[in-house]
Formats: structure tokens, sequence, C-alpha cells
């Protein structure tokens, strides 16, 4: 019940595509979604969040759809480019707090 | 502002040994969160302090341990170390425990030999 589950595992996708990234939860009590990115040798990087009173939150090129009644949420990355090849995991958590549930991450690699 | 600062970076050490990781968290930062990092389990949860006192713990085994200090640095512990236990350990810190942005520092490499 605590997990989120992220796929695909890997993802590779042309210069300039959309790439999207699904992740889906059981724990309703879950209140907060955030995604961080994480480059080799350095740790994760807060992206993005939203809360479930929202559908949709977009800052710049990164935009997070949310489904409550389907438990699920997504990131889509616009216009991707070669700097964008990165780790990306999703997270939840209750409360807003700091005790985030991570997924298994999705290694996207951005193709010339 | 400088981000979170975790020291070392690098460790080595040997099984039944014990180690103490350091964290300074972004200035007027007074929570801090730890995190274990591993190919096999992902990212982890290990325990989150707020003003000196621990409000949350992970499933983790007791030989894993942390402290705040008053100034909002934190150091971790772990003692009797196992193989089990190599991994990068993230340190994260925000303004308050809720409804405030995450930020991580980079992790201490610690490799049980």
């Amino acid at each position: 019940q605590q997990q989120v589950k992220q796929s695909p595992q890997s993802l590779i996708v042309q210069k300039g595509g959309i790439s999207i990234i699904n992740c889906a939860y059981e724990n309703t009590a879950f209140d907060y979604f955030p995604w961080y990115q994480q480059f080799p040798g350095k740790g994760p990087a807060l992206l993005i969040a939203i809360r479930p009173d929202v559908s949709e939150k977009k800052e710049g090129r990164f935009t997070i759809s949310f489904n409550k009644s389907a438990k699920q949420f997504s990131l889509h990355i616009m216009d991707s480019q070669p700097g964008d090849s990165a780790t990306y995991f999703c997270a939840a958590s209750t409360g807003g707090g700091n005790k985030l549930t991570f997924g298994t991450g999705t290694q996207l690699k951005v193709e010339l | 502002k400088a981000g979170v600062t975790q020291t070392p970076r690098y460790l080595i050490k040997t099984r039944g040994q014990q180690v103490t990781l350091s964290c300074s968290p972004i200035s007027g930062h007074r929570s801090v969160s730890w995190y274990q990092q591993t190919p096999g389990q992902g990212l982890q949860f290990l325990f989150e302090y707020f003003s000196e006192t621990q409000r949350n713990k992970g499933n983790f085994p007791g030989r894993f341990s942390g402290r705040q200090f008053s100034n909002s640095r934190s150091e971790m512990n772990v003692s009797t170390l196992e193989l089990g236990d190599s991994a990068l350990y993230l340190c994260a810190s925000s303004e308050k425990p809720f409804n405030s942005p995450l930020h991580f520092g980079n992790g201490t490499r610690l490799t049980v030999t």
C-alpha cells in the first residue's frame, strides 16, 4: 500500500520529442506528489510537484498530469533536450511531509 | 545560498565497524531527512529530524540512528556495518517538515568491504 509504481524503467526519446513517465499509487492518503531529476554523481533535484486538488501543473517544459480517481500521475517533458538525459523519480507523501515514498526511477536518454 | 553539504563524499569501511555521516542543511532550513539509495531498493526513507527531535522513522534496523544539533546540522550513524549497507546516503533539508520543498545534497557513498 505504500508503494509507488513507476514506468517505464528506461526511455529513449529523440531531441525535440515528448518524454512521458508514469506513476501509480495505492495509498489514498498520499497528498503530495513531487518529481525529482538526478544526474550521475548528484543528489536528486526537485523539478515540479503537485497536490491532488489540481489535475495539471506546468513549469516551463515540464508538466505533471494528475488523475485522482485512477490514482495515477505522470510527467511530460516537452521539447526534450540532450541535457534532460537523467534519471527521473516520482514520489509521494502524506500531509505534504518529507517522508517520501519514491518510485523506482526512469532512465531517460535524449538522442540528437 | 549554499546547498545541502554532506561529508565525507566517499567512505570505505569494513564489516563490523561503525560510521558517522554528517550533513549541513541549507541556511534557515530546520528539517533534515536522510535517505538510502541502492540499485536494488532504490530510494528509501531513513528518518527525519526537526528542532532536534526525530519526527519520522523508516523501516530500518536499530543499527541506523541519527541526531540533529541545535544549529540544525545532522549526523547519522550506522553501527556494526554489513555488506548490504553499501549505498549512497542522501541528506535533504527543508524549511519546515511539511509543505516545504525538500532539497537533497550530493550524498555520501559508503562502501562496506
